[in-house]
């Protein structure tokens, strides 16, 4: 079974500061990691994704997000946000398949980006 | 456009009836799922289905069924032994059951009952 936590609920910033929303997860086994985002009234859309191979992963609208394993981490960054980043954010991670079908996905409760102008 | 389709967005029912919610799907994928939101609480699987008629429970299945007669199409219905029915229902899908697919969502459903 694995877990995650969203260390904050709320997280309010000014428009151009930097941002880190914290996602940590445990788990007895390798796992995959994901952040989607949540636009009010909307379903989740991904925004990016940890397999395998460089810890660092990036999205097109310039977040990124570092694996940390000995942490057990997958922070989600972005040095400078605008009003348009406002919205939910979760992490969710799921077991790496030692076989084939239905591994669950696990997700975070969300943290809520407030970008102030 | 491929995607998923939730109808309606909102809707309203009264304590005792049963509703059933729409999703479909043109993105070919095989694996469907249901999630509740609930404020504060994340996303609670209730069922999934990994191809036409087959189904297994999620975490949040009791009062609630659903029935996979096409691969497009994964209807939800909320039965009156749901306790708490009030929520934020998302349809998803991926391109199998596998968990390196990252999961597509719809719209949603925002269903009250009263």
């Amino acid at each position: 079974a694995q877990s995650v936590t969203q260390l904050d609920s709320q997280v309010p910033v000014f428009e151009e500061a930097p941002v880190e929303l914290r996602c940590n997860y445990s788990s007895s086994v390798s796992v995959y990691l994901f952040w989607y985002v949540q636009y009010p009234n909307q379903g989740l859309q991904l925004l990016l994704k940890y397999l395998s191979g460089s810890t660092l992963v990036e999205s097109i609208n310039g977040f990124e997000a570092e694996f940390n394993k000995s942490q057990t981490s997958f922070h989600l960054r972005k040095p400078s946000v605008h009003i348009s980043d406002t919205a939910e954010y979760f992490c969710a991670v799921t077991p790496v398949p030692n076989s084939g079908g239905y591994q669950k996905v696990t997700f975070g409760i969300g943290t809520k980006l407030q970008v102030i102008p | 456009d491929g995607g998923i389709t939730q109808s309606p967005k909102y809707l309203f029912r009264k304590e005792g009836q049963n509703v059933t919610l729409s999703c479909e799907q043109n993105l070919n994928h095989d694996a469907m799922y249901w999630y509740r939101q609930d404020p504060g609480q994340g996303l609670r699987l209730i069922y999934y289905s990994q191809i036409v008629n087959d189904f297994q429970k999620g975490d949040i299945a009791e009062g609630y069924s659903v029935s996979r007669e096409k691969k497009e199409s994964f209807p939800l219905t909320v039965t009156s032994a749901q306790k708490n029915p009030t929520a934020f229902y998302l349809c998803a899908t991926s391109l199998m059951g596998g968990s390196n697919s990252p999961l597509h969502f719809g719209n949603g459903t925002r269903l009250t009952v009263t």
